[in-house]
């Protein structure tokens, strides 16, 4: 089946630095991959939309500054959370679709998680 | 606003038993997943619906989506302590089609 790779799976990191997460569809073209942070006990909630080779699409109350996202190639979208603080610390995943096969299941990377002190 | 509402948040039943965890939209759905997670780690790719009336079915898990195309259940058969975990739906909104996700279900199995 179609995989997703993330990358890290863990970081920390000193408040005011920046992180950079990579998503990347190993073995399909993903035009569109999505971004998502999850709290404890809480769902998925969407940041984003990345598109490749346009700007991304940010959710309402999500800082476009702040968490950059960049999705140069059909295979990887990148996302730089800057100036991190301790309140960024979370659970970041992201998802994928495959362009050949259109409206298919999502495939989701093993997720990475921030933890900023 | 919440576009999917996902019940009961919370679920806790005897092993052997059966459940059911229901994923409503007050939009047409035109793709419903289901998907586990343990907190913390990837998601798992349950099932994905599309059609009304459409039930799938993978090992022990059952999914319908109802005819009108905006509720969706997941039913557990003879559950399990492997089956405790997040269950989450989600669907595909809009033109841009992306990808959101009820509150979840948090399930527990007591032996």
């Amino acid at each position: 089946g179609a995989v997703v790779s993330q990358h890290p799976s863990w970081v920390i990191c000193k408040s005011g630095t920046s992180v950079k997460i990579e998503c990347r569809s190993l073995d399909f073209q993903a035009t569109t991959m999505f971004w998502y942070r999850q709290f404890p006990k809480q769902s998925l909630m969407l940041m984003a939309t990345s598109n490749e080779g346009s700007k991304a699409t940010y959710e309402q109350g999500v800082e476009k500054d702040k968490f950059l996202i960049n999705h140069a190639s059909l295979t990887l979208s990148t996302l730089t959370v800057t100036s991190a603080h301790p309140e960024d610390s979370s659970f970041y995943i992201c998802s994928a679709r495959d362009k050949g096969r259109g409206n298919t299941e999502a495939f989701f990377g093993q997720g990475t998680r921030l933890t900023v002190v | 606003s919440q576009e999917l509402e996902q019940s009961p948040q919370s679920l806790i039943v005897q092993e052997g038993k059966n459940l059911t965890i229901n994923c409503t939209s007050s939009k047409t759905l035109y793709g419903l997943y289901w998907y586990k997670q343990k907190y913390g780690e990837g998601l798992i790719f349950l099932m994905m619906l599309q059609k009304g009336g459409e039930e799938k079915s993978h090992e022990k898990i059952t999914a319908k989506l109802d005819e009108k195309k905006q509720q969706s259940s997941l039913h557990i058969t003879a559950s399990q302590p492997s089956h405790a975990g997040i269950y989450l739906c989600g669907a595909a909104l809009g033109r841009a089609q992306k990808l959101v996700f009820g509150q979840g279900t948090r399930l527990t199995i007591n032996p």
